[in-house]
């Protein structure tokens, strides 16, 4: 069964350090991985989308990587801020995404919370 | 743009009530999409349409219709609400490697 695990489930982190979420799936077909950030509240935006090819692609203070062999990535928060506070949702797709369909399996989210 | 836009924002529902929640975007895209979101749990997906005319159902379809007559707005329809279905509920649009989300609708059933 097709599956996207994401930990730890929460964090609390002082801000200006660093942090590293993970993600384990077992999606086949792979596509692409993606990162979402969801704010409390609000929909999700996507950081990051990298295809099996990329093993890294950073989006300001945000780096996500990807090993398509151990079928796991990373998120990576350089010297947080209190507006990172928010869920991080990894998403595997298990289509190509040519026709614009694509199944896409979402984890459960990482809840992060920046305190001063 | 406005992007994905979803009315209303919240909503409270007696059991066996009917409503629609209405979604639009501005975007021109083919593909849209339905998603609940429950605590503990990844989004789940409700129902898509890959354009106008076109449906189908997601992983959890079932006390919801859909119908997509134009590209640009897709409502997700709830015939007889049930306590099951208070969810915050998300549409979104698709293109080629990029989806966005709307802002949500917190439905609550009582």
């Amino acid at each position: 069964k097709n599956q996207v695990e994401q930990s730890p489930q929460s964090l609390i982190i002082l801000e200006g350090k660093n942090c590293t979420l993970q993600c384990n799936y077992t999606v086949s077909p792979f596509s692409n991985l993606r990162w979402y950030k969801q704010d409390t509240g609000r929909g999700p935006v996507s950081l990051t989308i990298m295809t099996f090819s990329e093993n890294t692609k950073s989006n300001g203070r945000y780096t996500a990587t990807l090993d398509a062999d151990t079928k796991q990535s990373s998120l990576h928060i350089t010297a947080s801020q209190l507006s990172d506070s928010a869920s991080y949702i990894c998403v595997v797709s298990d289509l190509l995404d040519g026709g614009s369909q694509g199944n896409l399996i979402f984890g459960k989210g990482t809840k992060l919370s920046v305190k001063p | 743009n406005a992007g994905v836009t979803q009315t209303p924002k919240f909503q409270v529902l007696k059991t066996g009530q009917s409503m629609t929640l209405q979604c639009a975007q501005d975007m021109n895209h083919e593909y849209m999409s339905w998603y609940r979101q429950d605590p503990g749990m990844g989004l789940r997906l409700i129902h898509y349409s890959v354009g106008a005319g076109i449906t189908d159902q997601g992983e959890v379809p079932n006390g919801y219709n859909v119908s997509r007559s134009t590209t640009e707005d897709f409502p997700l329809r709830l015939l007889s609400a049930a306590p099951s279905q208070t969810s915050v509920y998300f549409c979104a649009s698709k293109t080629w490697g990029e989806q966005y989300f709307g802002p949500g609708t917190r439905l609550t059933v009582t």
